[in-house]
């Protein structure tokens, strides 16, 4: 069964530094990945996610994220943090096995942005 | 705006009470789902459905019970509910149910407080 292990349930970062969210995984066949976010209030909204090719996706707001197969990693970043970045954001793992896809979701990193 | 929208936002209901969460989808998708948030835990997936037809129910008590009438709604049934309850109720929709890198769209959910 697959699983998905998000480091820091909260994270603080100064306006205009740099976002990083950290998100391990384990699969036992190759993984899709997804980063999903959770404004206030809201639903969840994906934001980027990775299923082949490219190892390096690019999604909405100018986040980002890496599939890292060696370090089981798919960790988000973004190169400078934005006021309106606040919210909770949930890494999650997708396999599809004899034909059915189960999506698993970590327990989410609230990103906190300081003035 | 969201594709995919949820009523009531807010719900307060009594123990005793019956109530019914309602989803509708306007993304013409197959697949719909009812997710569990509550704090400090990762999303619980309780039921799928795929063309009107229930494909995955996770251990999910008697006093929750689904309805999918068409492809475009989706009703979560209320009854006899328990304090631990309490929680916000995440309605989502896919292209399909196995198909994968499905992308998952969340309503904003409803917030239900059992008192």
């Amino acid at each position: 069964a697959q699983s998905v292990t998000q480091l820091g349930s909260h994270v603080s970062v100064s306006e205009g530094a740099l976002v990083l969210l950290r998100c391990n995984y384990s699969s036992s066949v190759p993984p899709y990945l997804f980063w999903y976010v959770q404004y206030p209030n809201q639903g969840l909204q994906l934001l980027l996610k990775y299923t082949t090719g490219a190892t390096l996706v690019k999604g909405i707001n100018g986040f980002e994220a890496e599939f890292k197969k060696s370090e089981t990693s798919f960790h988000l970043t973004k190169p400078s943090a934005h006021m309106s970045d606040a919210a909770e954001y949930f890494c999650a793992v997708s396999v599809v096995n004899f034909g059915n896809e189960k999506l698993t979701f970590g327990t989410g990193t609230r990103l906190t942005i300081i003035p | 705006e969201t594709g995919v929208t949820q009523t009531p936002r807010h719900l307060v209901m009594g123990m005793t009470n019956k109530k019914s969460l309602k989803c509708e989808q306007h993304l013409g998708h197959n697949a719909m789902y009812w997710y569990k948030q509550s704090a400090k835990k990762p999303l619980e997936l309780m039921f799928v459905y795929s063309l009107e037809e229930r494909v995955e129910n996770n251990s999910v008590p008697s006093r929750f019970s689904p309805e999918c009438p068409n492809s475009s709604h989706l009703f979560l049934h209320l009854h006899t509910l328990q304090p631990e309850d309490s929680a916000l109720y995440l309605c989502a929709s896919s292209q399909e149910v196995a198909n994968s890198g499905n992308t998952i769209y969340f309503g904003e959910g409803s917030w239900l407080t059992v008192v």
